[in-house]
């Protein structure tokens, strides 16, 4: 299996630009999560879905992130518009059910300049 | 809900020296404690992790201790490397099952100079 997979793994956008960034789990899990790192506040977690359904977005910061995930095997997390305080490395994460681990993508460097 | 708190936020050590990381949590029905090693520019990966059921847990360098009565647990590294230089995340969560959701700590920013 070639793991949790992101892209873009960097993507640079100005102010007011709409940013979609990508995951695809690893096959089976059926729980994914969003996080953004940050130096200031570390490891957020942004929304989790379990079974496609999002379970908890309390950690999205505002109505300028949504995310979504149409089918088992993909999802997105969208900012529009983008600001620079969104400034940030973003990782998707999965699992399965009762497991322990979470197995984390190389994450989205975003730069909103 | 959980709040993890860790420290400290940087360490710096020399190589060979052993280095200590402490986590503390408020919710008494957290009862799995994993560590996540990120190295510069990397994904968390998992290194090691303890359950409530267990006071300690060693895996080579590395162990990792709870008190659940006093709600910390410390990762221990002994004998450290260049290659152990990292940011480390404690976390803590419910055992699996449907409600796993691990709250992370902040992370420690550990140096080891050769």
């Amino acid at each position: 299996d070639a793991g949790v997979i992101q892209s873009p793994r960097h993507e640079v956008t100005e102010m007011g630009q709409e940013v979609t960034l990508r995951c695809k789990p690893i096959s089976g899990h059926d729980y994914l999560f969003w996080y953004r790192q940050t130096m200031m506040r570390g490891l957020e977690l942004l929304i989790y879905f379990n079974n496609n359904v999002p379970i908890d977005d309390s950690g999205m910061p505002e109505d300028r992130f949504s995310a979504k995930m149409p089918n088992a095997s993909f999802s997105t997390l969208k900012i529009q518009p983008s600001e620079p305080r969104d400034s940030a490395v973003y990782f998707c994460a999965s699992r399965t059910g009762g497991a322990y681990e979470q197995y984390f993508g190389p994450g989205t460097r975003l730069t909103v300049t | 809900g959980e709040n993890v708190e860790q420290h400290p936020s940087t360490l710096s050590v020399q190589e060979g020296d052993s280095a200590v990381i402490k986590c503390t949590y408020s919710d008494s029905a957290s009862n799995y404690f994993p560590w996540y090693k990120q190295e510069l520019g990397k994904r968390p990966q998992l290194i090691i992790d303890i359950r409530s059921n267990v006071g300690e847990k060693k895996d080579q360098r590395i162990a990792v201790t709870l008190n659940k009565t006093a709600k910390h647990f410390s990762l221990h590294i002994t004998e450290t490397q260049p290659e152990d230089s990292a940011v480390y995340f404690c976390a803590a969560s419910p055992i699996p099952g449907g409600s796993y959701i691990p709250t992370f700590g902040r992370g420690t920013s550990l140096i080891v100079h050769p």
